[in-house]
């Protein structure tokens, strides 16, 4: 199975901060590679797909690099709404795997 | 708008059975392979199981491999999953989500997601 690290697990940041959280496969994934938020109580959101493409509807203060084995997801400019739970999730091979999530906090 | 709607949890003894359904609504159910994640209390996503748009092919999770089974009914719009021998550590919120592509393949990524349904395994 890949496994997924994402670094760090939790951070403290301020509206319109500039944010960066990583995201490294055991093996390498290609760009198959998905970034999802969740909002406290409420269900996960798609927010980049395929390494680097924005989902529809999501903010240009999003957006996502990286192939291979090492990733990242940036929000240029946070917003009261990013503070959640973010998490990373390759699609290479299955099983499918998930990092276990980036807390941004106030 | 492609709605999901999960249901079926509840709370259920260890060893026991569970099915869960999830209805889909504003898309051509078949054309997609529908997944389930479940998030334990608490804790991260766990992906569980998918299947394609036919049926015709199904993956799960070591975790559950062997205990549960995915399936489908297009003619109903219905994602469902069989959960035997459910065991604590089986507790979860379960997310039926749809897939981008058809088949389980490569680029493929969750979205949109249900709003879940709890399922509780007491020991």
């Amino acid at each position: 199975d890949i496994q997924m690290t994402q670094s760090p697990s939790s951070l403290f940041a301020s509206v319109g901060d500039r944010v960066t959280i990583t995201c490294r496969a055991s093996q390498s994934v290609s760009s198959y590679l998905n970034w999802y938020r969740q909002k406290p109580g409420k269900t996960p959101e798609l927010v980049i797909y395929a390494a680097s493409s924005l989902q529809s509807g999501v903010p240009s203060s999003f957006s996502g690099s990286g192939s291979g084995t090492d990733f990242s997801l940036t929000i240029s400019s946070l917003q009261p709404e990013d503070f959640a739970t973010y998490y990373c999730q390759q699609s290479y091979s299955t099983p499918w795997t998930f990092g276990q999530g980036t807390k941004v906090q106030i | 708008e492609v709605q999901l709607v999960e249901s079926g949890g509840g709370l259920v003894q260890s060893g026991g059975s569970l099915r869960l359904s999830c209805v889909a609504s504003g898309l051509t159910f078949s054309s997609y392979a529908m997944s389930w994640v479940r998030q334990a209390p608490g804790k991260g996503l766990e992906w569980v199981s998918v299947i394609s748009g036919s049926g015709g092919n199904t993956f799960y999770a070591d975790s559950v491999k062997g205990r549960f089974t995915i399936s489908r009914d297009n003619s109903k719009n219905t994602l469902y999953l069989q959960m035997n021998s459910l065991r604590a550590d089986d507790t979860a919120v379960y997310y039926c989500a749809k897939n981008w592509l058809s088949t389980p393949e490569s680029y493929n990524w969750f979205d949109p997601w249900g709003q879940g349904t709890l399922v509780t395994v007491s020991s």
